[in-house]
């Protein structure tokens, strides 16, 4: 398994500003995605981020509103920008690698608030 | 899009009762994941079901995966306090643009009282 930290854990923002969050895994990994989660709530898959090139989103998610980085295969950041309250969420990253695997690894997740 | 419905949403029992949840779908999955999560952490992969019929025992949890691979279900015995949590099903798309993806059922949160 693949242990993967997330920075920050938790955070309170003010409307409009922007927030990035990292997420950092031990090892190589080949598949990296990013998800919102209400607390108690299902997760929504936001986009794969993929390493070197453009991230791929989800319907309903766009590039403008959540950058997504992945400059090597351990690491990826997720920036949320120009925050309004409806985007106060769990947001958690998580690993899989390609092949006969099916595991996927999350991440702690970050309590983003927006005030 | 494929979409997993989750029941119960809410499950809250006595120590020591049986339960179960279940997760339907209209879709085919390659494969379907049971996660367990507790607040202010990631969900934690609980077991993977592959093959149509499938089950899998984890303790006093069992796992089946339906012969079509639309549904699943996860049944606990005796269940403990320390069970308490959200639980979550996940279907793994099968290929093409849904590839490695999970669709997530909208979680059953259980409680166990002492």
């Amino acid at each position: 398994s693949a242990v993967i930290s997330q920075k920050p854990s938790r955070d309170i923002c003010q409307r409009g500003t922007s927030l990035t969050i990292q997420c950092q895994v031990d090892s190589q990994v080949t598949m990296m995605f990013w998800y919102r989660q209400q607390p108690g709530q299902s997760l929504t898959l936001i986009a794969t981020a993929n390493q070197g090139s453009e991230a791929t989103y989800e319907s309903g998610f766009v590039i403008d509103k959540f950058p997504i980085s992945r400059p090597n295969l351990t690491f990826s950041t997720l920036t949320v920008s120009n925050m309004s309250p409806e985007d106060s969420s769990i947001y958690l990253c998580s690993v899989k690698n390609a092949g006969h695997s099916y595991e996927q690894y999350f991440g702690p997740g970050t309590r983003l608030t927006v005030t | 899009t494929q979409l997993l419905e989750q029941s119960p949403q809410f499950l809250s029992i006595q120590e020591g009762e049986n339960l179960t949840v279940y997760c339907n779908s209209s879709s085919v999955f390659s494969s379907l994941q049971w996660y367990r999560q507790e607040p202010g952490e990631g969900p934690v992969l609980l077991v993977t079901v592959v093959t149509g019929g499938e089950v899998k025992k984890l303790k006093r949890l069992t796992f089946q995966f339906g012969d079509a691979r639309k549904d699943s279900s996860l049944h606990i015995t005796a269940a403990q306090p320390g069970d308490t949590g959200l639980y979550l099903c996940a279907g793994v798309g099968a290929g093409g643009t849904s590839y490695g993806k999970l669709t997530f059922g909208q979680g059953t949160i259980l409680t166990v009282h002492p």
